[in-house]
């Protein structure tokens, strides 16, 4: 059973759309919540979120953790085409990141 | 801040050959380096964790003798996949931490690897 699961596995939105992706994890020694937006190459780091810090905000694009459900949301606003990529939610235990498969997001203009 | 670069971008070897790559946090002190694959279309998979100046502990289906992790310094790891073969062939990407109570990890640019 996979321990982190996003939805959905792909998007296909027009620029100025807003988007939001969703992420759930396994509750087992969880510490922490991650997202980051993987282009061409590695991945770059957006957001850290933990029982202490559920929301986070950072000019279009935020995220929530909703720790009674065990799921997080990414929401981007006014979608621009550099926004496509596949974005990817990580659960932190001890210390150690698990990877869902990630959403691949494509904007069109 | 906070940048990680990795070596060679990319490289091309021979069955049989071994290859290096290194990973540097050039900003930073990462007191723990990740080691990922990652396949076409599959997310990142973690293949060890390793903290300077001690032996890395590689997940569970991962060869230690074919994947020589070593974190020499603060600043520098490097993973050697020795004795290389096509199914060998993928994406490495390498994190970086700083440790304490932070959970965020940096990546690197990945290298793409490609055995003949």
């Amino acid at each position: 059973e996979d321990k982190v699961v996003q939805s959905p596995l792909s998007l296909v939105v027009h620029e100025g759309d807003t988007v939001t992706l969703n992420c759930s994890y396994e509750v087992t020694n969880f510490r922490s919540l991650l997202w980051y937006k993987q282009e061409k190459k590695a991945p770059t780091f957006l957001f850290m979120l933990t029982s202490s810090g559920i929301e986070k905000k950072s000019g279009r694009l935020s995220s929530i953790l909703d720790k009674k459900e065990l799921s997080s949301i990414l929401n981007i606003t006014a979608t621009q085409t550099g926004d496509s990529a596949i974005y990817l939610c990580a659960r932190s235990s001890n210390y150690k990141l698990t990877f869902g498969k990630g959403t691949l997001l494509t904007v069109n203009p | 801040g906070a940048v990680v670069s990795q070596h060679p971008s990319r490289v091309i070897c021979k069955s049989g050959t071994s290859v290096k790559i290194e990973c540097r946090s050039l900003d930073f002190q990462a007191t723990t380096m990740f080691w990922y694959r990652q396949f076409p279309k599959k997310s990142l998979m973690l293949m060890a964790t390793s903290n300077e100046g001690s032996k890395a502990t590689y997940e569970q289906g991962v060869e230690k003798d074919k994947f020589l992790i070593n974190h020499a310094s603060l600043t520098l790891s490097t993973l050697t996949v020795t004795s290389a073969h096509p199914e060998d062939s993928s994406f490495y990407i390498c994190s970086a931490s700083s440790g304490g109570r932070t959970d965020t990890q940096y990546f690197g640019p990945g290298t793409r690897l490609t055995v003949l």
